[in-house]
Parts: C-alpha cells; sequence; structure tokens
C-alpha cells in the first residue's frame, strides 16, 4: 500500500460543479496535512492546511477523518481557473514529507 | 510570508557537463531543505534532505556522487547534476520549512532542466 494515495484522475467538470477528492494515508501517527495545487510546469503552491476540525477558505473545504485515515478536499461553484493538479502532503511527525501522485482536475465551460 | 528563490529557472547543457542549481530562502533559515524531482505528468519525487552543516540524506535510489548536495549556510542549498546525461532532464525543485510540520513548505519556482 502506499503511504499517500489519490485518484490520478482526471476529473473533468462543468464550471460552477461542485467536486471532492480524497486521499488516503497509511501512516496513522501523521500529524501534519495539507494540500497543494500545482499548474502545469510550475512549482506546487499551499492551497490550504487540514486542520482535525476542518476548514474552509472562500469555496474549499478541507476535512481530515483520522479514524479512516483520509483527508478531502471540496471545491464548490467550479471556476476555469480551478483547473490544476491538486496534491495531497502528509507530514509524519519526525519523518519526511510524504507528497501524493495529485489528482488532475479540468474545469469546463 | 517565507520566499524560496530558486536558480537557474531554466538551463540547457550538453551530455558530460555538470550543472548547479540554488536554492536560497530569502526571509528565514532554513536548517532543512529538501530537492524534488519531476518528470512529465507525474508525482514529485523526493530525492534527498538537505541538512545544513552535515551531510544530506538521499533516498533509496539516488546516487549520491550523482546529485551532489551542499548546505553550507542557512539560507542557501545548491544540488550540482554531475556528468549529466539526457536522462537526467526533468523538473528539479527545492522547498524549506518554515516551521517544522505545522505551516507547509514552500517551494522555489524550479528549474527545468534540458541535458542533449
Amino acid at each position: 500500500r502506499k503511504e499517500v494515495e489519490q485518484d490520478p484522475g482526471p476529473f473533468n467538470v462543468p464550471e460552477g460543479a461542485t467536486v471532492a477528492f480524497n486521499c488516503t494515508y497509511s501512516n496513522s501517527a501523521s500529524q501534519s496535512f495539507f494540500w497543494y495545487r500545482q499548474d502545469c510546469r510550475k512549482e506546487p503552491k499551499l492551497l490550504m492546511s487540514v486542520y482535525s476540525s476542518g476548514n474552509e477558505d472562500g469555496r474549499f473545504t478541507a476535512q481530515l477523518n483520522r479514524a479512516s485515515q483520509y483527508i478531502s478536499l471540496l471545491i464548490r461553484d467550479s471556476k476555469l481557473s480551478d483547473s490544476a493538479t491538486y496534491l495531497c502532503v502528509v507530514n509524519p511527525s519526525g519523518f519526511k514529507t510524504i507528497f501524493g501522485a495529485g489528482t488532475r482536475l479540468f474545469v469546463k465551460a | 510570508g517565507a520566499v524560496v528563490s530558486q536558480h537557474p529557472s531554466w538551463v540547457i547543457c550538453k551530455s558530460g557537463t555538470s550543472v548547479k542549481i540554488e536554492c536560497r530562502s530569502l526571509d528565514f533559515q532554513a536548517t532543512t531543505m529538501f530537492w524534488y524531482r519531476q518528470f512529465p505528468k507525474q508525482s514529485l519525487m523526493l530525492m534527498a534532505t538537505s541538512n545544513e552543516g552535515s551531510k544530506a540524506t538521499y533516498e533509496q535510489g539516488v546516487e549520491k556522487d550523482k546529485f551532489l548536495i551542499n548546505h553550507a549556510s542557512l539560507t542557501l542549498s545548491t544540488l550540482t547534476v554531475t556528468s549529466a546525461h539526457p536522462e537526467d532532464s526533468s523538473f528539479y525543485i527545492c522547498s524549506a520549512e518554515e516551521d517544522r510540520g505545522l505551516y507547509g513548505y514552500t517551494f522555489g519556482s524550479g528549474t527545468r532542466l534540458t541535458v542533449v
């Protein structure tokens, strides 16, 4: 089993749609979780951290389920500019950061 | 916010030559920096962890003598691809952590290496 797994997609959705990504992790001791966004040929940029209580930033909502060892990212009212690859990142305390392979999203007009 | 500067952003070199890539933390000190490689349509793969004042820690399958890492100060890490070959052509990205595991990692803008 991979340490961090994501559905590679691609997800093709129309503008305005709601889309959700899940990411599972294998190390139950993991402490920090993040979602990054990576545009083609660019470096990843932090989208949001994922807290135990869940957090929301505008159209984006991140949630953590420790019992089932997964995190999720929900994007509401998708925009064309949301098209990118979304990387799930897990940082087990004291260990190296683990990146998921990424989920590709295409938002179409 | 935390800024990481990576230079050069792209480089083309001949087979057999060496290429040095610099990664600088501009407004914070970074005891640890990370070097990644990304091939087209693939995920970031950690190559090595660069530790200030000590030897880098390489991931399995990454040749230490091929990819030389130097982290001589708290704001600068360098990756040198020695005797580059076409199969080394890739996107190399560095990152640094501002605060361990709590605020995410800041990435440099990446270096696209093409070996001809």
